[in-house]
Formats: structure tokens, C-alpha cells, sequence
């Protein structure tokens, strides 16, 4: 069964740089597939922010494009997330997610909530 | 940001169908495949229906979808209360660079 963990700060300051990591279990990234980020502000709707592929391919929102990097780490079969100059506006819950073409995200991790606050 | 326009919420009482349409445009409902999630309060997304009409294993045949030019629908027959969750559609969009887009999200309450 494939599983995903996301980890990383609940809080983050203004300006900052936001980072998460995902680490997936019961499958090797190595094998295929995309690896996504998703994130969705208290009370309002999900928003895409981008994802990669094992050799680093990687598709972007482009809202989001210019402060977003997504990179991946095959030994230790996880993926990371970097938003930076963050705002409050950027307070979420991040989910990561396994992804298949053209998007389709098929397992989910539970999500972690990040805050931007001084 | 979203391209994707869903009815913010839509009601129904047991044992009935509802459908939840979703309206795009020809980068990305016209020219790509359309999924489903469905998000239970408190829980991250589950995919519900890929590729405009699939059914991902262990998906209740209650659900279904459909596509026709640049919109889409879901369907829920057999309304329970479990269903009670929000919905998004979602595409891939080939403007740009190609990105992923969701829709507004629909609320369904069983009456």
C-alpha cells in the first residue's frame, strides 16, 4: 500500500522560506510516476502547486512558478517542497501526493498545516 | 486562480441523485481528461473519478462521471449521508506550460 508523509515546520515567518518533505513508503519514486504538491487555505479550495518526475522533470503552477522549487531524492525515497517569500496568504494545509499523467493524484498524504506568522 | 467553475454547494435528501456539473474551457476540460475528489470533512482529497468516467478500485459504482465539450459532471445516486463532502473537479490545463487546475469545489449536504 502506498503510503505519504508530509514534515516539516508549522510555522514559518513572513519573508521566509517555506520547506516540506514527503516520504513515501510501500512504493519506489525511482519506479515512476509523478510527485505532487497540493495545498488548500482554511476553509477555501485545493490549489495545485506542482510536481515532478524521478529524473527531475517537473511541471509548476504558474501563479506560484517564480517562489516555488520541487526536487526530489531518490535514495531516500522522498520529495521536498520550497515556497519562498512567503506571506500570510500562503497559510495552507500542504498535502503531497503520488501523480499520475497529467496530473491525476491518486494517493494522498494526510497534510500538514503550515502558518505564516511573525 | 481557478478556471474551473463548480456550484458552491448543492442538497439533496437520501436515496436520491444529485450531479455537480464543472465548466471549463478548451485548454483544459476541452482538451483533457477530467477527475474527481472528494474530500470528507477533516480529511485530505480522495480521488473519486479519472479520466472523465473511471472509477479508481473501491469507488462506490453510485459515483459516475461524464464529459461533454468544455463541461463535466458527477453524479451521486443512491444519495447517503457518508456522501456529505465537498467535491472538486479537476484538469490538466495546456496553457502555458501545462498545469493542473481545480475547480471552486461543491458542497453537498443530505438532507
Amino acid at each position: 500500500q502506498v503510503q505519504l508523509q508530509e514534515s516539516g515546520p508549522g510555522l514559518v515567518k513572513p519573508s521566509e522560506t517555506l520547506s516540506l518533505t514527503c516520504t513515501v513508503s510501500g512504493y519506489s519514486i525511482s519506479s515512476g510516476y509523478y510527485w505532487g504538491w497540493i495545498r488548500q487555505p482554511p476553509g477555501k479550495g485545493l490549489e495545485w502547486i506542482g510536481s515532478i518526475y524521478h529524473s527531475g522533470s517537473t511541471y509548476y503552477n504558474p501563479s506560484l512558478k517564480s517562489r516555488v522549487t520541487i526536487s526530489v531524492d531518490t535514495s531516500k525515497n522522498q520529495f521536498s517542497l520550497k515556497l519562498s517569500s512567503v506571506t500570510a496568504a500562503d497559510t495552507a494545509v500542504y498535502y503531497c501526493a503520488r501523480v499520475m499523467v497529467r496530473g491525476v493524484a491518486d494517493y494522498w498524504g494526510q497534510g500538514t498545516l503550515v502558518t505564516v506568522s511573525s | 486562480q481557478s478556471v474551473l467553475t463548480q456550484p458552491p454547494s448543492v442538497s439533496e435528501a437520501p436515496r436520491q441523485r444529485v450531479t455537480i456539473s464543472c465548466s471549463g474551457s478548451s485548454s483544459n476540460i476541452g482538451n483533457n481528461a477530467v477527475n474527481w475528489y472528494q474530500q470528507l470533512p477533516g480529511k485530505a482529497p480522495k480521488l473519486l473519478i479519472y479520466y472523465d468516467d473511471l472509477l479508481p478500485s473501491g469507488v462506490s459504482d453510485r459515483f459516475s462521471g461524464s464529459k461533454s465539450g468544455t463541461s463535466a459532471s458527477l453524479a451521486i445516486s443512491g444519495l447517503q449521508s457518508e456522501d456529505e463532502a465537498d467535491y472538486y473537479c479537476a484538469a490538466w490545463d495546456d496553457s502555458l506550460n501545462g498545469f493542473y487546475v481545480f475547480g471552486t469545489g461543491t458542497k453537498v449536504t443530505v438532507l
